[in-house]
């Protein structure tokens, strides 16, 4: 079964500076998709960046970047230029590649404060 | 388009009281998913439909039944909801074309409580 973990229940970062958010997981798939998702306090849940695992290069959405080792099963978030809209809860997830299910693995969250 | 609407927004119950909890997308999606939320924690899928006409259980589907009623709406219900169901719960969509990357768009949340 896959699992992922987020290790760093909380974080803050002053506004404009760069805070990165570490990510691992597990699985014995080759091929899977993994994301980060925002949740603001309205508890929306909005995708903010998708990383397919046969593509090297590290996907990257405006102030949004990713670090992705397959061979280590790391997915770290790098937001540049922190904004107080960043605010908000951070989940990394994980889902098989193909899967008619679409099944979603989260981890555990992390809650990003971005301070002025 | 309003996307994944759900409905209620908040809800609170008494122990053994039963209560079903709609969901309605306008994207035309073939799939569809219940996922609960408890704090400290990612989501968790309780069940998903994979198309109109199927149902299948997730991580958590104790003490849950669902409905696809049409392609649009997939429901839930709470048959007697005991208080380890005091959660938020989201419903989400996707196409779900084989092969393919298929987004889950997600609805806003609701709020259970059982006391």
């Amino acid at each position: 079964a896959q699992t992922v973990t987020q290790s760093q229940p909380e974080m803050s970062v002053q506004e404009a500076e760069t805070v990165t958010l570490s990510c691992t997981y597990d699985t014995s798939e080759n091929n899977y998709y993994l994301f980060w998702y925002k949740q603001p306090p309205s508890r929306q849940m909005i995708l903010v960046i998708r990383q397919e695992a046969y593509k090297q290069q590290n996907a990257t959405e405006n102030r949004f970047s990713v670090n992705f080792q397959k061979a280590a099963k790391s997915f770290s978030l790098k937001i540049s230029d922190s904004q107080l809209g960043d605010t908000a809860m951070y989940f990394c997830a994980f889902m098989n590649y193909g899967g008619s299910q679409g099944n979603l693995i989260f981890g555990k969250g992390t809650k990003l404060s971005v301070k002025p | 388009n309003a996307g994944v609407t759900q409905t209620p927004k908040f809800q609170v119950l008494k122990t053994g009281q039963s209560m079903t909890l709609q969901c309605a997308q306008d994207m035309n999606h073939n799939s569809m998913y219940w996922y609960r939320q408890d704090p400290g924690m990612g989501l968790r899928l309780i069940y998903y439909s994979a198309s109109e006409g199927t149902t299948d259980k997730g991580e958590v589907p104790n003490g849950y039944n669902v409905s696809r009623l049409n392609k649009r709406e997939f429901s839930l219900r709470l048959e007697s909801a005991a208080p380890s169901q005091t959660s938020v719960y989201f419903c989400a969509s996707s196409v779900s074309l084989a092969g393919a990357y298929n987004e889950q768009f997600f609805g806003p949340g609701t709020r259970l409580t059982v006391l």
